[in-house]
């Protein structure tokens, strides 16, 4: 089945040490999305990617950046991660068809910061 | 900027109630209204898809209506059982991608 992968589903790691966050597709999708989601929060939109073209929300913080060296996967890297950066990290694709974007999301990357 | 409100914030329903859950957005101009289900710890689903040019989609027991005029959507849930238990969550977007509510927490008592 085609689908949005996340790896790893759970990651910890210390103050300040830097971290990757993983997005595969099998979906052939153009739009990649990165989101912040905090307890009982909406996701807070970080970035997206259409086609190559990188677009950064002006609220998301230096701290973060994110790459994405082919059409299948995205990363976010975390280059020195605060306690409130904890969260859960959700990607997600679509496909432009009529104007139309419907987005398709991974479970999810569980952030834990110590 | 567009901003999407979700009423109630929390629900709880006996088994096999008829339920609605609302949206409103305050920009107008949206191509599309998507509803999500989000289980706890887990990623989101995506349940229906109201294009702009659309009122309403069925899918199942799901029912959700979009009225661009007055700014809100609605999900209508139809004979509710427990495994609906979950947030339900509603997104739109324009010119800029999705914007979130912060999500309805149903909860269906057996």
């Amino acid at each position: 089945d085609a689908m949005v992968i996340q790896n790893p589903r759970y990651q910890v790691t210390q103050f300040g040490k830097p971290v990757t966050l993983s997005c595969s597709q099998t979906l052939n999708h153009n739009v990649m999305y990165w989101y912040q989601q905090k307890s009982s929060q909406a996701p807070k939109l970080l970035f997206h990617y259409y086609d190559k073209d990188f677009n950064n929300e002006a609220d998301t913080p230096d701290n973060f950046q994110s790459r994405r060296p082919n059409t299948s996967f995205c990363f976010l890297d975390i280059r020195s991660p605060g306690l409130g950066d904890a969260a859960m990290y959700l990607c997600a694709t679509s496909k432009e068809q009529g104007g139309t974007y419907e987005q398709y999301f991974g479970p999810g990357t569980r952030l834990t910061v110590t | 900027k567009q901003e999407v409100t979700q009423i109630p914030a929390a629900l709880s329903v006996p088994e096999g109630e008829n339920l609605v859950l609302n949206c409103s957005f305050t920009d107008s101009a949206i191509y599309n209204l998507q509803w999500f289900r989000q289980d706890p710890g887990k990623g989101l689903t995506s349940l229906l898809l109201i294009q702009s040019s659309q009122r309403e989609q069925t899918s199942g027991r799901l029912n959700a209506s979009l009225d661009k005029s007055s700014g809100r959507s609605t999900l209508y849930i139809a004979a509710s059982q427990p495994g609906d238990s979950a947030t339900y969550l509603c997104a739109g977007a324009g010119n800029t991608p999705l914007v979130f509510g912060k999500g309805t927490r149903l909860s269906v008592i057996a």
